[in-house]
């Protein structure tokens, strides 16, 4: 079966910088997504990781360990725009997509 | 970039009675359809994957008669959530796949529809 384990919700002030973490163990893999989403909306794509190692863009960055079958994705200078749920979802190879339970971000003065 | 239409945004209902969903892919062909529902404070759950053509194949736990999917082209694919009931309120969101695009930014989400059956 499939399973994408992340936290429920965190805490962070704005300036911080925070690690959401995601451990999967899926039949088949073929990259791992991260998405952002706000409350009513679709999410929107943040990051691909398909090798293992580090992929930056700007304040996002995420990293991917095939072997730990672990990801995280690493926000910097947090800003309170960034109070968002982060959604970790893996492309098993089936030519579809399994999320994680998502992370809900707070982000506090 | 890939852009795919979801509409209605909102739409409220009487409880007994359908609506339709519909997903347009506007600049490229979706060959794969995925239909996800998602309650507050939960994640995405995947409903049912179509291909253009076919059935949709409906995940564990989903009824295929309360939840019709039509994918008769490579542009739209169509929700239809039949005789709604108060517990079907929901987001739901669509994301199209053009299969031919085997990069990262192959999925392509709608912008979802909140369903509030009264």
């Amino acid at each position: 079966g499939q399973n994408i384990d992340q936290p429920t919700e965190m805490t962070a002030t704005e300036g911080a910088i925070v690690q959401i973490n995601c451990t999967y163990q899926t039949s088949g893999f073929n990259g791992l997504f991260w998405y952002q989403q706000h409350a009513g909306e679709a999410p929107t794509f943040l990051s691909y990781n398909v090798l293992d190692g580090l992929e930056e863009k700007g304040r996002f960055s995420s990293f991917l360990s095939r072997s730990k079958g672990y990801s995280y994705l690493l926000l910097k200078e947090l800003q309170m725009k960034d109070s968002a749920s982060y959604l970790c979802a893996v492309d098993n190879a089936g030519n579809m997509l399994t999320f994680g339970g998502g992370t809900r971000l707070m982000v506090k003065p | 970039g890939a852009v795919v239409s979801q509409h209605p945004s909102r739409v409220i209902c009487k409880s007994g009675t359908s609506v339709k969903i519909e997903c347009r892919s506007l600049d490229f062909q979706a060959t794969t359809m995925f239909w996800y529902r998602q309650f507050p404070k939960q994640s995405l759950m995947l409903m049912a994957t179509s291909n253009e053509g076919s059935k949709a194949t409906y995940e564990q736990g989903v009824e295929k008669d309360k939840f019709l999917i039509n994918h008769a082209s490579l542009t739209l694919s169509t929700l239809t959530v039949t005789s709604a009931h108060p517990e079907d309120s929901s987001f739901y969101i669509c994301s199209a796949r053009d299969l031919r695009d085997t990069g990262p930014y192959g999925y392509t989400f709608g912008s979802g529809t909140r369903l509030t059956v009264v």
